[in-house]
């Protein structure tokens, strides 16, 4: 099936630096991917939606210049959270749409990264 | 706007019971899903329902959809320890997903 790997799993970063996380589609191509934020015992935040080669569209309330969303390619996009702040803190996860036989497709989860900032 | 209400968000039960979870959306859909969490980690997919009537089973698990009454449920039958995790349904609509706020399934034995 579908293969999504997220890296990293955990990162741990110092208040005012900027942390990127990868997200790549293993054995699909990956037109449009999905960014969300979790906080704990909360469902899942979607924070943007990406698409290859072009800019992102982002949810209302989430910042732009904060978090900034790469899809250079038809596998790999990125979620760079730049000058993080404790409150940063959370789960981000990302997802894929992949296609299944007959156009029935779903989403693809990444694994998940951990970002604590201290 | 859509909306998708889950209930009940917490849910204990004892092995070998039968539950049912729900999940309500406010716009019409013809995609719903479900999704299972352990904590600490990521989604993994359950079902995909894409039409009025859909009807899927995995194990103790089956979920049905009823697209005229914008409704979806997980059945679980006979509940096992390994089946205690939080479950969310998530319909698309406007080109994404919109999340239930998940049940915390909670298996005694």
């Amino acid at each position: 099936g579908a293969v999504v790997s997220q890296h990293p799993s955990w990162v741990i970063c110092k208040s005012g630096t900027s942390v990127k996380i990868e997200c790549r589609s293993l054995d699909f191509q990956a037109t449009t991917m999905f960014w969300y934020r979790q906080f704990p015992k909360q469902s899942l935040m979607l924070m943007a939606t990406s698409n290859e080669g072009s800019k992102a569209t982002y949810e209302q309330g989430v910042e732009k210049d904060k978090f900034l969303i790469n899809h250079a390619s038809l596998t790999l996009s990125t979620l760079t959270v730049t000058s993080a702040h404790p409150e940063d803190s959370s789960f981000y996860i990302c997802s894929a749409r992949d296609r299944g036989s007959q156009g029935n497709y779903g989403y693809t989860f990444g694994s998940g990264t951990r970002l604590t900032v201290v | 706007e859509l909306k998708v209400e889950q209930n009940p968000l917490f849910l204990s039960m004892q092995e070998g019971k039968n539950y049912t979870i729900y999940c309500n959306y406010s716009t019409t859909s013809d995609r719903l899903y479900w999704y299972r969490q352990d904590p600490g980690k990521s989604l993994e997919s359950l079902f995909v329902l894409l039409s009025n009537g859909a009807v899927k089973q995995e194990g103790r698990l089956m979920a049905s959809l009823d697209t005229k009454a914008r409704l979806s449920t997980l059945h679980i039958t006979a509940a096992v320890h390994d089946l205690s995790a939080t479950y969310f349904c998530a319909v698309d609509g406007a080109g994404k997903s919109t999340f239930g706020d998940g049940t915390t399934l909670t298996v005694k034995p």
